[in-house]
């Protein structure tokens, strides 16, 4: 089975903080991606990655950078964290191929005060 | 542009009652097609998929037939239980990117 881990469950930040969002696959993945996941708004792509060092902006990249230095690991940082970037945070990865299926972390639930 | 419109919630069914989600897409070429289901607490994960015309995924009871005529891709399940209380995604993808659609939560009664 494909496993998508998160480094946190739960997380509280102070504004202003510099925040790192890990999250490790396992099953050799290509693409890798980052979601915010907020009530009547569906999940909406922060950013993702094709490749090792690779990244491509999202629909909502403002706020946050991602890094990619190993295939398995994609991080994603708020460098300056404020009260309106308080949300769920989904990971996901997928292989290339015929159908891009995602698999997802458990998300984690960020809460910034 | 590409999007995936499916219908509002919360749906609320009784055990045993059949389940309808509508699901419409717009999309250049000819995507994938997915619902993803999300459990309390958890990430999404993937419940059936179909990648192309005519076909049928189906998992768990549940089905959806890609319908390319219609652009839609409706989520149906014969008797729900208590157990299938989540949140389903409609989602299509011709490449890197999927497109999701809002979800629709479904409560279950017993």
């Amino acid at each position: 089975d494909v496993k998508v881990t998160q480094s946190s469950r739960y997380l509280v930040k102070r504004t202003g903080e510099k925040v790192f969002l890990e999250c490790v696959q396992d099953m050799d993945h290509e693409n890798m991606f980052w979601y915010r996941q907020d009530p009547g708004l569906g999940l909406r792509l922060i950013y993702f990655s094709y490749d090792v060092k690779m990244k491509e902006k999202g629909d909502i990249p403002e706020g946050y950078s991602v890094s990619r230095e190993k295939k398995e690991r994609f991080s994603l940082i708020l460098e300056s964290a404020s009260t309106n970037q308080t949300s769920m945070y989904l990971c996901a990865s997928s292989p290339t191929g015929a159908s891009y299926e995602q698999y997802f972390g458990p998300g984690t639930r960020l809460t910034v005060t | 542009g590409d999007s995936v419109t499916q219908m509002e919630g919360p749906v609320t069914l009784s055990e045993e009652a059949f389940l309808t989600i509508n699901c419409t897409y717009t999309a250049t070429g000819y995507p994938s097609l997915f619902w993803y289901v999300q459990y309390p607490g958890e990430g999404l994960q993937l419940l059936l998929k179909a990648t192309k015309a005519d076909d049928k995924g189906s998992n768990k009871g549940f089905e959806a037939t890609y319908r390319k005529e219609t652009t839609s891709f409706h989520l149906e399940k014969g008797s729900v239980q208590v157990s299938d209380s989540a949140v389903y995604f409609c989602a299509h993808s011709g490449g890197f990117k999927t497109i999701f659609g809002a979800g629709t939560r479904l409560f279950v009664k017993a």
